[in-house]
C-alpha cells in the first residue's frame, strides 16, 4: 500500500458531461501528479501541482484542470467529455518538488473512467 | 508521446526462470525508474537508478543503465507466478517541469 487513495474506483459518463476525480495523498506530500493511461499504453503525464500551484503540464487541452488543497487532497476535473477520455486515471504524490535525482512517486490505485 | 520503449512488448516464461526486459529512451535523464502494474491498477515503484549509476540490485531485481546507449534493463531472477504483471520504465526528463515519462510497458506472464 502506498497510502495514496483515489475515488471513485469506477465511473461511467456520457459524452459532453463533466467529471471530477479525487485523490488523497500521503500526509506531508506537497506534490501531486495526474496521469492518463489508455488501455495497453503507458501512463501519460497530465499535470502536476506543488503546494496548490500548477507546476507543469503535459499535452492535454484546457478542459483538463486540477486543484490541490492544503489537506493533501486533490481533484482532476474534465469538462466536455469525449469518447477518447476513457482511460485509467492515476494520481501520484511525492514529498518534495518531484523530479529530483532521488525522487519517487507513490501511485494511487486509479479511477477507471468509461465515456459512452 | 512516450519517452521510452520497452522490449519485448510481451514475455511468457515458466516459474523459476529469469526474465529480462529492456527499455530505451530518447533524451538526457536525471534518473530512470521501473514500475510494476497488476491488472490495470496502480503502479508500484520497484527501483530507481540515477544517471551516474551503472547497476543496482534490490532483492531479485537487477537494473542496469547505459546512458551512452540511452538504455536500461530489468532482470527478475527466479521468477514467481506473483511476478505476472506489466512492467514500465519511467524517466525524469531534464529541462522539463518535473515530468515523469513512461515507456510502453512489457507484459510479463509467469506460468507454473
Amino acid at each position: 500500500e502506498t497510502g495514496v487513495t483515489q475515488s471513485p474506483t469506477h465511473l461511467i459518463k456520457t459524452r459532453g458531461q463533466q467529471v471530477t476525480l479525487r485523490c488523497s495523498s500521503q500526509s506531508g506530500h506537497n506534490t501531486v501528479s495526474w496521469y492518463q493511461q489508455a488501455l495497453g499504453q503507458g501512463p501519460q503525464f497530465i499535470f502536476q501541482y506543488y503546494r496548490e500551484e500548477e507546476n507543469g503540464r503535459g499535452n492535454f487541452p484546457p478542459r483538463f484542470s486540477g486543484l490541490q488543497f492544503p489537506n493533501y487532497s486533490s481533484e482532476l476535473n474534465v469538462n466536455a467529455l469525449e469518447l477518447d477520455d476513457s482511460a485509467l486515471y492515476l494520481c501520484a504524490s511525492s514529498p518534495g518538488l518531484a523530479g529530483g535525482p532521488s525522487d519517487t512517486q507513490y501511485f494511487g490505485p486509479g479511477t477507471r473512467l468509461t465515456v459512452l | 508521446s512516450q519517452q521510452g520503449e520497452e522490449d519485448p512488448q510481451a514475455l511468457s516464461i515458466q516459474e523459476g526462470e529469469n526474465a529480462t526486459m529492456n527499455c530505451s529512451y530518447k533524451t538526457s535523464i536525471n534518473n530512470l525508474q521501473w514500475y510494476r502494474q497488476n491488472s490495470g491498477r496502480g503502479l508500484v515503484h520497484l527501483i530507481l537508478i540515477r544517471s551516474n549509476e551503472r547497476e543496482k540490485h534490490s532483492g531479485r531485481l537487477r537494473v542496469t543503465l547505459d546512458t551512452s546507449k540511452k538504455s536500461s534493463s530489468l532482470l527478475i531472477t527466479a521468477s514467481r507466478a506473483a511476478d505476472t504483471a506489466s512492467y514500465f520504465c519511467a524517466t525524469w526528463v531534464t529541462g522539463t517541469a518535473s515530468k515523469l515519462t513512461f515507456g510502453t510497458g512489457t507484459r510479463l506472464q509467469v506460468t507454473l
